[in-house]
């Protein structure tokens, strides 16, 4: 039960974009439609931006997207806000009843 | 308004046990399937354990199965984690979550912190 590969960090300007990925396998995120995505600012609960691979619970901006490829799902966070800069998870479903996150995103507003 | 409240953290010493608890309410605690998830502070987020609605169903991360019980009382809209043989690296700290979306954790509580030493 290996936790899913994302990139320790990530960066864009004010206004640009920024796309994360989230590396896992057939039995992860390449074999279910359960990929989510939560972000997560300092010393606050996870909150939750998107879910079965790309939709957006009610009251998230469609500035976050999420995609996915083979094995590898992606979140894409456009027209960056100051208030953007915060870490992101990947989950997916494992199958067997089990979960996995991925290793966490830094993602800094420059 | 939605809300999760966990409680019973704390200090433990190794080889011990701990329950803790999380209080639901503002929404039908009977029909969600819900998670405990941790958080080792300045680290990544791990799943460990979901309840289905009627109770019967269970999963655990590897790392915790057999010493962990995740149960729950729907008259009380409460969900638990009980947590034996504790070890120093299950200290974190522990956010209970309901799958408000498919496969989607919404909303989280607060988190509470456990902390295994001696």
């Amino acid at each position: 039960q290996s936790a899913l590969t994302q990139p320790p960090s990530a960066s864009g300007s004010l206004g640009q974009s920024v796309t994360i990925s989230c590396t896992g396998t057939s039995s992860d995120v390449g074999g279910y439609n359960y990929v989510s995505w939560y972000q997560q600012h300092p010393g606050k609960a996870p909150k939750l931006i998107i879910y079965e691979v790309t939709k957006r619970p009610s009251g998230v901006p469609d500035r976050f997207s999420g995609s996915r490829s083979g094995n590898t799902a992606s979140l894409t966070v456009s027209g960056l806000q100051a208030d953007d800069e915060a870490d992101y998870y990947c989950s997916s479903y494992a199958g067997s009843d089990k979960f996995v996150f991925g290793t966490g995103t830094k993602v800094t507003v420059l | 308004e939605v809300q999760l409240v966990e409680s019973g953290g704390g200090l433990v010493q190794p080889g011990g046990s701990l329950r803790l608890s999380c209080a639901a309410s503002g929404f039908i605690f009977s029909g969600d399937w819900m998670h405990w998830v941790r958080q080792v502070p300045g680290r990544e987020l791990v799943w460990v354990s979901r309840i289905n609605p009627g109770g019967n169903i269970r999963g655990y991360a590897d790392s915790v199965k057999g010493r962990f019980t995740i149960s729950r009382d729907n008259a009380r809209a409460t969900v638990f984690l009980e947590m034996n043989s504790l070890r120093a690296e299950d200290t974190a700290v522990y956010y209970c979550a309901t799958e408000g979306s498919p496969a989607g954790l919404t909303p989280w509580g607060q988190g509470i912190l456990v902390t295994v030493s001696s």
